[in-house]
């Protein structure tokens, strides 16, 4: 089965900063989302990315807050842009391999003070 | 719809007693669950999924029971261990509108020695 991994695993930063958390996958996939799950709650999805395409993203989630990159089949990138405290939370990704399930990564702690 | 956020409900048990969980699902078009496992500080892990098609699945120590016409999911698991303690997630997927995933609020297992 393909392993996934996200860098960094967590961070600390700063109000009004950017941090862009990257998700790599061993394995080409098609789609690869980006969630988000705040302390003691569960997934909420930011955005569907997929390779060659803009990313598709989920009500209450807009492009210049949380921009995200896919350039290739393996790879992808979300920035949590100018940062606040609420945006404190843990940002996960995962991938779909042509099934109907969903493998997730490790998750970035992300604190802002 | 999605998932609101709630603080997570909690379920106690005795090692090697028999623990369930239980889901509540809101689209009566969703055709395929999932039940994720997240130990802290880690991404969910799939645990085992159903098709609309069944109301049973067994796994190894794990059983997924559906009831679509109250759109309830369980998850049981034999002789609980203490290496099952971690927050358990369903998830409903319509499989014939993008396959997006809505995940239930999840539920707290901790499993006492």
């Amino acid at each position: 089965s393909a392993v996934i991994s996200q860098k960094p695993s967590r961070d600390i930063c700063q109000r009004g900063t950017s941090l862009t958390i990257q998700c790599q996958v061993d394995s080409q996939v098609t789609m690869m989302f980006w969630y988000r799950q705040q302390p003691g709650q569960s997934l909420t999805l930011i955005a569907t990315a997929n390779q060659g395409s803009e990313a598709t993203y989920e009500s209450g989630f807009v492009i210049d807050k949380f921009p995200i990159s896919r350039p290739n089949l393996t790879f992808s990138t979300l920035t949590v842009s100018n940062m606040s405290p609420e945006d404190s939370s843990i940002y996960l990704c995962s991938f779909g391999l042509g099934t109907d399930t969903q493998y997730f990564g490790p998750g970035t702690r992300l604190t802002v003070l | 719809g999605e998932s609101v956020g709630l603080h997570l409900p909690t379920l106690s048990v005795q090692e090697g007693d028999n623990s369930i969980i239980n889901c509540a699902y809101s689209n009566s078009a969703s055709d395929y669950f999932i039940w994720y496992k997240q130990e802290s500080g880690k991404g969910p892990q799939f645990i085992i999924d159903i098709r609309s098609n069944m109301d049973k699945r067994q796994g190894q120590r794990v059983t997924v029971l559906l009831n679509k016409t109250v759109k309830h999911l369980s998850l049981q698991i034999a002789a609980t261990q203490p290496g099952d303690s971690a927050v358990y997630f369903c998830a409903e997927i319509t499989t014939n509108t993008g396959n997006q995933f809505y995940f239930g609020t999840g539920t707290s297992l901790t499993v006492i020695p």
